[in-house]
């Protein structure tokens, strides 16, 4: 699976739109990106994924770059209970299970 | 409807003693996959089981097994316990397995475990 790089941490405020990026240059065709997140002591809890194309669903927007290298998800009107560890995962789940392979993630803190 | 649950939710256990952890997936679900958290760290892959069939495994050692029941609830099993076992132990179900689909995987609650 592609290796995936995010920043440690970021801050947001509440109401605006929180952009979390996630960069995975080496990233092969049939590789799809995953996001994820884990609010404390939480199991971690699907958000979106995503292929080539744009996706939105009723938590977040995923923007992929035409190269694929990066992605970028959106949360819209970020609100306190956004605050999470929010984790990009890229696989094609081959080599045996559908593992997914979680990296140490953005830590998300959204602030009054 | 209902999650993934797992059972314990708490568990202490000491070094040497064996432990067995327990999922239901969500209804219809035919794939359980386990994690290990340690803290500080992301989850890490440990099994994943698809029709009471072992479909993957992590890098851990025979200490760790599982197995999947008919009903597609799962069991995990820790022998001779190290003190570097004390983890959060996550269960996740999906609808399937394989590269056909892309099988988003819905996680549990956790297990904490700690060993002492």
């Amino acid at each position: 699976d592609a290796k995936t790089t995010q920043p440690t941490s970021m801050d947001c405020a509440e109401g605006r739109a929180a952009n979390l990026p996630c960069n995975h240059s080496t990233i092969s065709g049939n590789e799809y990106v995953y996001w994820y997140r884990q609010i404390h002591s939480q199991g971690p809890q699907y958000i979106i994924h995503g292929l080539k194309n744009n996706e939105t669903n009723e938590m977040a927007s995923l923007i992929i770059t035409e190269d694929r290298k990066s992605s970028t998800l959106i949360l819209p009107h970020a609100t306190l209970r956004d605050t999470a560890v929010y984790y990009c995962i890229v696989s094609n789940f081959t080599g045996g299970g559908n593992k997914l392979t979680f990296g140490t993630g953005t830590q998300l803190k959204v602030e009054l | 409807d209902a999650g993934v649950t797992q059972s314990p939710t708490h568990l202490i256990k000491t070094r040497g003693q064996h432990v067995t952890l327990r999922c239901s997936p969500i209804s219809g679900h035919k794939s359980v996959s386990w994690y290990q958290q340690v803290l500080g760290q992301g989850p890490q892959f440990i099994f994943q089981y698809y029709e009471k069939e072992e479909r993957g495994r992590g890098n851990f050692p025979d200490r760790f097994s599982a197995r999947q029941f008919p009903n597609y609830s799962s069991e995990l099993n820790v022998n001779a316990l190290l003190l570097g076992d004390s983890a959060l132990y996550l269960c996740a179900s999906s609808l399937g397995w394989g590269t056909s689909g892309t099988y988003e995987q819905y996680f549990g609650p956790g297990t904490r475990l700690t060993v002492t």
